[in-house]
């Protein structure tokens, strides 16, 4: 099994709400990732968790804010965000923090800001 | 820091022709994926080769570590390769865990 599961799929969200993103693997990965990808260009990378601690922030804005609960589960926290955050977000996992290991990803959450 | 380039950015292909997709990487690396992005946004493995060459059905890779570039061979196209392809490479000189994608190539293949 090589699955990582992203809910929701599909996310509409004014720029007052709160709403949070999942993401779930059940492969014993101990690195998790949030990519961020905007329309016909490559995903960049937001946030790295490693043993369920924050190892890599790249200088994303505090309106996003991630959570790792426990090696299964990641969480992407997004309060105040601006039209120009709409995009595809995909989370990932790989084998453990090291190098040399393949990642795999989820089918991605698209997300409106309105 | 590392810098990927894809070429060529977009490719239309008969069904049936064969292809060759381009990374270049300007250096070294630990770790070098080729995905298949399609037109839903999901992100599949095809090869997992920070060196060497592997085949997959269609589809086979070749990575030359030492002149930084990987190669991808898609044979006889089909419809469903449409979509597009990213390399993406974890830099030695990073802290780790770091993907770094290439800039992409489209690929559509027509019927």
């Amino acid at each position: 099994d090589t699955e990582v599961t992203q809910t929701p799929k599909h996310l509409v969200m004014g720029m007052t709400n709160k709403k949070s993103l999942k993401c779930e693997q059940h492969m014993g990965h101990r690195a998790m990732y949030w990519y961020k990808q905007k329309a016909k260009k490559p995903p960049e990378l937001m946030f790295v968790y490693s043993y369920e601690k924050l190892s890599i922030n790249e200088s994303v804005p505090s309106r996003f804010s991630p959570e790792c609960p426990n090696s299964s589960l990641l969480n992407l926290h997004l309060h105040a965000l601006q039209p120009e955050d709409s995009a595809l977000y995909l989370c990932a996992s790989s084998r453990t923090g090291a190098l040399n290991t393949e990642a795999f990803f989820g089918q991605g959450t698209r997300l409106t800001v309105v | 820091g590392i810098q990927v380039e894809q070429s060529p950015p977009d490719l239309i292909l008969q069904e049936g022709a064969n292809s060759t997709l381009r990374c270049n990487f300007s250096d070294s690396v630990n770790n070098l994926q080729w995905f298949h992005q399609n037109p839903w946004g999901q992100l599949i493995n095809l090869f997992y080769i920070p060196s060497g060459t592997k085949q997959n059905g269609r589809l086979s890779a070749t990575t030359v570590a030492t002149e930084r570039y990987s190669l991808l061979y898609i044979s006889s196209s089909q419809t469903t390769d449409s979509g597009v392809y990213f390399c993406a490479v974890e830099d030695q000189k990073s802290s780790g865990d770091k993907l770094t994608f290439g800039t992409g190539t489209r690929l559509a293949v027509r019927p």
